[in-house]
């Protein structure tokens, strides 16, 4: 399967600090994309990069794509205690999409 | 504004029975799907629907059934023929037609069955 697997599987920052997150995933992909979620609420989806890029900017959100290592990374910059959540990377077509099983990120204030 | 509701937030049923959980969207969005999530774990799809009046099978489909007569809604039916059925349920949306179009969510069910 195309599963992609984020590392570490928790994170505690200070705020102010930066957040990186791993992905890394098996098979060739379409494009990557990181999701973020709240406890008990549904996910929100925070960036797409296609398989052609490298690195792609929203926001304090950085992320990079390294199809030949399979692997993929979320930057968050200068964190902020409502950045905690889990982070989801997915991996695949909309209708094969796979999900690993996510980093869980604590910023304290 | 647009978005995906689910309903209820939480679900309680007995062992045999069956439930619907509810998902409607406004986005005008072709596709919709159902995944299962349970704790500390990823997302594992149920079902999808790329069409109204059609669906088809994801991962886990075993002990769930679903429908789609109408564009905005997909609920999604636990039967009793499944094992371990308590979970937190995600329905999504998207775009049709595309390989990079993201997903939308709603909120959530999760679903105790005891």
């Amino acid at each position: 399967s195309q599963q992609g697997e984020e590392d570490p599987q928790a994170l505690s920052i200070q705020e102010g600090e930066n957040a990186t997150m791993n992905c890394s995933y098996k098979t060739s992909i379409n494009n990557l994309q990181w999701y973020r979620q709240n406890s008990g609420r549904g996910l929100v989806h925070l960036i797409l990069i296609r398989s052609n890029e490298r690195e792609k900017h929203s926001g304090r959100l950085r992320v990079t794509l390294d199809t030949s290592k399979k692997s993929s990374s979320l930057l968050i910059t200068a964190s902020r205690a409502a950045d905690t959540a889990s982070y989801f990377c997915a991996t695949g077509n909309n209708n094969d999409m796979r999900f690993g099983a996510g980093t869980r990120l604590t910023v304290k204030p | 504004d647009g978005g995906i509701t689910q309903s209820p937030k939480y679900l309680f049923r007995k062992e045999g029975q069956n439930v619907t959980l509810s998902c409607e969207q406004n986005l005008n969005h072709d596709a919709m799907y159902w995944y299962r999530q349970d704790p500390g774990q990823g997302l594992r799809l149920i079902y999808y629907s790329q069409i109204v009046n059609d669906f088809q099978k994801g991962d886990i489909a075993e002990g769930y059934s679903v429908s789609r007569e109408k564009k905005e809604s997909f609920p999604l039916t636990v039967t009793s023929a499944q094992k371990n059925p308590t979970a937190f349920y995600l329905c999504a949306s998207s775009q049709q037609g595309s390989y990079n179009s993201p997903l939308h969510f709603g909120n959530g069910t999760r679903l105790t069955v005891t």
